[in-house]
Order: structure tokens, then C-alpha cells, then sequence
């Protein structure tokens, strides 16, 4: 079955400090993957995704992630968060033979001070 | 811009009473989902529903679980005798296709007491 881990549960940092939040996974095949954001009192929105191609993905807002299928990772990262990216980041998985399923990481919760 | 609404954003219910939870996905979108969040804890999906039926489940939809789509816009969750377990928000999503993006509603919070 697959699963996904996220390291960090609890981040805070200054503006225009570089983020970077861990998610790996564990499924040996082939995977989409994803990262959602949930601003205070919204809903899950899609920030990125990765189903092929260039493992660099470019998402909304100026946030990237990173497919590196050797250490099963698909990290986040923007070079200057704002005080607005204060949310809480979820990473989730798609494994091509789960059908429509996405497994969510535990999420990490982001808080970044003015 | 075209959003998945649910009702209620919260329900108090007694344990053992039934629950509706009901979602408008996004007109055009065919895959309907079901998550749910307990407190502190992850986001686990429940169900998927694709061309008038379930097309997975996972094992916590069990048995007290039923979803329908009644009228071709509403997509419900029947939680049919709850558990103070059931206690979560719950999520329903949209997408088009396959592939597409995933869209989800803002959530509807079940406190069973």
C-alpha cells in the first residue's frame, strides 16, 4: 500500500526566508504527485502536480517541488515565503495501480512571521 | 471561478442518529470523492464515485457509509447510525477526468456526541 511521509509538522520562519517541506513516499512503481495548500478556514487547493516529464514541476504562487524518484521525494521549496503563505501544505500520491485514490502526508503546518 | 459547495459547514448529532452530508461538485466534472479528516490526524480518503456508482472504497467505508447522487448535481454522504469515531471534517471533491485537477469543497465538520 502506498503512504506518504511528511517530516516537518510544525514550520515557522520569517518573511522572505526560503522554504523547503520534506514529503516522501513509499511505492516502487509509477506515481502522480501533488502538493495542496489549505489557507485558515479554506479549502484544499492545488498548488502543483507532477504525472510526467520534467521532474521540476512550477506551481502557483511561486512555490516549486522536486520529483526525485531515487530517494522517493517530492519536496517543496519557494526561495521567499510571505507572510500570506501561512497555511497548512499537504503532499499526496497517486500510485498508478490506486485508481483514483490520493494518500495524503499528516500535513505541515506552516506559519511565517511578519 | 466554479467551486464544490457543502452543506452543512457544521453538524452536531447525537451518537447513533443518521447524517447527510451533502456536496455540489462543479457542474461539469464527472469523478466525485469523499474524504474526511479527523482531528489531528490525515486526510484519508473514503470513497470515489464515477458514472452512477461507487468505484472504490477504502476500509473505512464501511458498512454505515452510503453515497448517492439523487438529481445529477448533488452528491451526499449518509453516515447511517454515527459513532463518536465519526467525528471529522469531511471533504468532497470534483474533477473532471482522470487526470484533472482535483477540487475540493471547504469541508463540513460532524461532532457526534
Amino acid at each position: 500500500a502506498q503512504s506518504v511521509s511528511q517530516h516537518n509538522h510544525h514550520v515557522i520562519l520569517s518573511e522572505a526566508a526560503s522554504l523547503e517541506l520534506g514529503c516522501n513516499y513509499s511505492y516502487g512503481g509509477t506515481v502522480n504527485l501533488f502538493w495542496y495548500v489549505q489557507y485558515p478556514g479554506q479549502h484544499l487547493q492545488l498548488l502543483l502536480k507532477y504525472f510526467s516529464g520534467d521532474p521540476l514541476v512550477k506551481g502557483i504562487k511561486g512555490f516549486e517541488a522536486e520529483f526525485i524518484k531515487s530517494k522517493f521525494s517530492f519536496n517543496l521549496r519557494k526561495p521567499s515565503v510571505q507572510w500570506s503563505d501561512t497555511a497548512e501544505y499537504f503532499c499526496a500520491v497517486n500510485a498508478n495501480n490506486a485508481g483514483n485514490m490520493l494518500t495524503f502526508g499528516g500535513g505541515t503546518r506552516l506559519m511565517v512571521k511578519p | 471561478e466554479p467551486e464544490v459547495t457543502q452543506t452543512p459547514s457544521h453538524q452536531v448529532t447525537q451518537m447513533g442518529q443518521e447524517v447527510i452530508l451533502r456536496c455540489v461538485p462543479i457542474s461539469n466534472h464527472l469523478y466525485f470523492y469523499w474524504y474526511r479528516q479527523i482531528l489531528g490526524q490525515k486526510v484519508e480518503f473514503l470513497v470515489s464515485f464515477y458514472n452512477n456508482e461507487i468505484s472504490e472504497k477504502s476500509e473505512i467505508f464501511d458498512d454505515q457509509f452510503s453515497v448517492e447522487r439523487p438529481d445529477g448535481s448533488n452528491f451526499t454522504l449518509k453516515i447511517r447510525s454515527t459513532k463518536l469515531e465519526d467525528s471529522a471534517m469531511y471533504f468532497c471533491a470534483s474533477k473532471t477526468d482522470h487526470t484533472g485537477e482535483l477540487f475540493f469543497g471547504e469541508g463540513s465538520r460532524l461532532t457526534v456526541l
